[in-house]
């Protein structure tokens, strides 16, 4: 059982470019969700899906696009990298009544945007 | 948007002590989870609390639903130096019914 796997796990971007970042489970949960962490702000919530099929924004939803054709996959996508984009992404799957409860995390990918 | 006030920020102690961490917010959660977080891996769920009161225990662990539901703890009992990692609290419901983090706390235990 690999639980959330993420790739790649370490990328750099040149501004402007794009790129997806893959994220799947094997635990048929069926919340989905995408945060960014950045030193001194925790984790923030950036896209997330309820379900195949559905998705909706978070708390920092500008310059990155999301859809779920699956149960198991959630690809993030960067249409065009800034420097601020420059974080951790983790991905994170959850059981339960509502959007994120229990979220089990995927070991993160580490983007550089230069 | 919603905030969860983590404290302290960063812990500097010696093996064996106790350690006690928590947050606040402003807002109504239904839920209260703790994650444990290592150098570069992703969170780890520790406790997850469902009622305003509940007293949950996960070994040397133990966290607590606040009754007001704004708020929550962790205690970490007879620390050892594998407590070592960045501790958040997270809140669902409140305002958007999605799940808040706090900004977390630096735990460093010294054998």
């Amino acid at each position: 059982n690999a639980g959330v796997t993420q790739t790649p796990k370490f990328q750099v971007l040149k501004t402007g470019q794009s790129m997806t970042l893959q994220c799947a489970q094997d635990m048929n949960h069926e919340y989905m969700s995408w945060y960014r962490q950045d030193p001194g702000m925790g984790l923030r919530l950036i896209h997330y899906s309820v379900g195949a099929g559905i998705t909706d924004q978070g708390e920092v939803p500008n310059g990155y696009n999301v859809s779920r054709s699956t149960t198991e996959d959630f690809p993030l996508r960067l249409l065009s990298a800034a420097p601020s984009q420059t974080s951790v992404y983790f991905c994170a799957s959850g059981r339960g009544g509502s959007v994120n409860t229990e979220a089990f995390f995927g070991q993160g990918t580490r983007l550089t945007v230069v | 948007g919603q905030q969860l006030n983590q404290s302290p920020q960063s812990m500097f102690i010696q093996e064996g002590e106790d350690v006690s961490m928590n947050c606040t917010s402003s807002s109504i959660f239904n839920t209260w989870l703790w994650y444990k977080q290592d150098p570069g891996e992703g969170p780890v769920l520790l406790i997850a609390l469902y009622k305003a009161g509940e007293l949950t225990s996960n070994g040397r662990l133990t966290a607590q639903f606040g009754i007001t539901r704004k708020d929550s703890f962790l205690n970490i009992s007879a620390s050892i130096p594998s407590d070592v990692g960045i501790y958040f609290c997270a809140g669902e419901g409140g305002a958007t019914n999605k799940l808040i983090f706090g900004t977390g706390t630096l735990l460093a235990v010294q054998p």
